[in-house]
């Protein structure tokens, strides 16, 4: 079957770093998104991974190892602004695509 | 600019009744799909279409239908509404599927009673 699992909450203190684990188990993986989602809002897209490796985007990165069906999102600087819920979800198929997203990771930011 | 609408942005209706949520994009994407959101569950593919005549079915599928007469629009329809389905729905397009960046509309909080 398929399977994501990310921690449920998670706390961090303002200016910090945080990062953000999702392990996932699939057939036919193409590659590892993640969403944020403000309270009340709507998911927004913040990185894609095919390839192993880190993506940098600002103060956001996200990594990806396909040997080991796990990657991580990456908050540097935190801001307050960054309490949200982040969402991996991977983007796989056997014949046709379909992105299976996981339950979601709360984070707070403390000041 | 282009964007994604969904409407209407709540609703509420009775066990039993039909009910069609729409979903409009006027980014011209091909890719168009439905997720619900529950407590605990994150977002789960309800269901998804690449183009106009094709719909494919999701994870969540039983009691919904969707139909993909034009680019634009892909209307979700519950044809007989039950209290499971209470929930709030997301509308998402994208254009590449090598990338697969998804662009969500605002969501629809639907209540069945």
């Amino acid at each position: 079957g398929q399977s994501l699992e990310q921690p449920s909450e998670v706390t961090a203190v303002e200016g910090a770093i945080v990062q953000i684990n999702c392990t996932y188990q699939t057939s036919g993986f193409y590659g590892l998104s993640w969403y944020q989602q403000h309270d009340g809002g709507a998911p927004t897209f913040l990185s894609y991974n095919a390839l192993d490796g880190l993506e940098e985007t600002g103060r956001f990165s996200s990594f990806l190892s396909r040997s080991d069906s796990y990657g991580y999102l990456l908050l540097q600087e935190l801001q307050m602004k960054d309490s949200a819920s982040y969402f991996c979800a991977v983007r796989e198929g056997t014949g046709g695509f379909k992105t299976i997203f996981g339950a979601g990771t709360r984070l707070f930011v403390k000041a | 600019d282009a964007e994604i609408t969904q409407s209407p942005r709540h609703k509420i209706t009775e066990t039993g009744r039909q009910v069609t949520l729409a979903c409009h994009q006027t980014w011209n994407h091909n890719n168009m799909f439905w997720y619900r959101q529950d407590l605990g569950h994150g977002l789960r593919l309800i269901h998804y279409s690449y183009g106009v005549q094709d719909t494919n079915k999701g994870e969540v599928s039983d009691g919904y239908s969707v139909s993909r007469s034009n680019t634009e629009d892909l209307p979700l329809t519950l044809e007989s509404a039950a209290s499971s389905q209470t929930s709030v729905y997301f509308c998402a397009s994208s254009h590449d599927r090598t990338t697969d960046t998804q662009y969500f509309g605002p969501g629809t909080r639907l209540t069945v009673l």
